[in-house]
């Protein structure tokens, strides 16, 4: 299994709304990652775990607030954010730091 | 942030020509790599050249390096249709990051 599976595929917020996006990979990946990309935008680093744990945190706004569960589960939840977080936020994994990623399809989130 | 600059910005060519894509990049890298999107989905993995290495070939992808430059480039021969998507670099340097640029908007006419 080369998937790394990301739900849901498209979520509408409002502004006050509080949700999850999550994602899941069963390569035994180290590293997960959550990117944030705005249309013709390349992706922007948010977060990258490591075993489990946080390893960076692109001075993201603490209205998204990452949790690994697991080393196979990532999870993104979003609280209070604004219409300019809309985007298409990636989870991606890789074996190791620096090697190839593993993209999910993506979650394309409209706040309204 | 962003590490580099890709050119062009969009790049329209007819099917069976090749489509040439430059990357430039600011510090000391591992290794490069490229990824390519389709409109509004993720990344996929092309091709991954290391900093010791000057080329690489996968089918119809060829990808050089200059590090002295810090500079790349992606051939892709023989363009067909199904090849028009946004075209990434992305590099890693010796921490946890991966750098994605700017990207090439590949239009390729059948």
């Amino acid at each position: 299994d080369t998937e790394v599976t990301q739900t849901p595929k498209h979520l509408v917020m409002g502004m006050t709304n509080k949700k999850s996006l999550k994602c899941e990979q069963h390569m035994g990946h180290r590293a997960m990652y959550w990117y944030k990309q705005k249309a013709k935008k390349p992706p922007e680093l948010m977060f990258v775990y490591s075993y489990e744990k946080l390893s960076i945190n692109e001075s993201v706004p603490s209205r998204f607030s990452p949790e690994c569960p697991n080393s196979s589960l990532l999870n993104l939840h979003l609280h209070a954010l604004q219409p300019e977080d809309s985007a298409l936020y990636l989870c991606a994994s890789s074996q190791d730091f620096g090697e190839k990623l593993f993209f999910g399809s993506g979650t394309q989130l409209s706040v309204l | 942030s962003q590490q580099g600059e890709e050119d062009p910005q969009a790049l329209s060519i007819q099917e069976g020509e090749n489509a040439t894509m430059n990357c430039s990049y600011k510090t000391s890298i591992n290794n490069l790599q490229w990824y390519r999107q389709n409109s509004g989905r993720g990344l996929v993995h092309l091709i991954l050249i290391r900093s010791n290495e000057r080329e690489k070939h996968s089918g119809r992808l060829r990808v050089t390096l200059d590090t002295s430059k810090k500079s790349s480039s992606l051939l892709i021969t023989a363009s067909r249709a199904a090849d028009t998507a946004s075209y990434f670099c992305a590099t890693a340097g010796g921490g946890f990051k991966t750098i994605f640029g700017a990207g090439t908007r590949l239009f390729v006419k059948a």
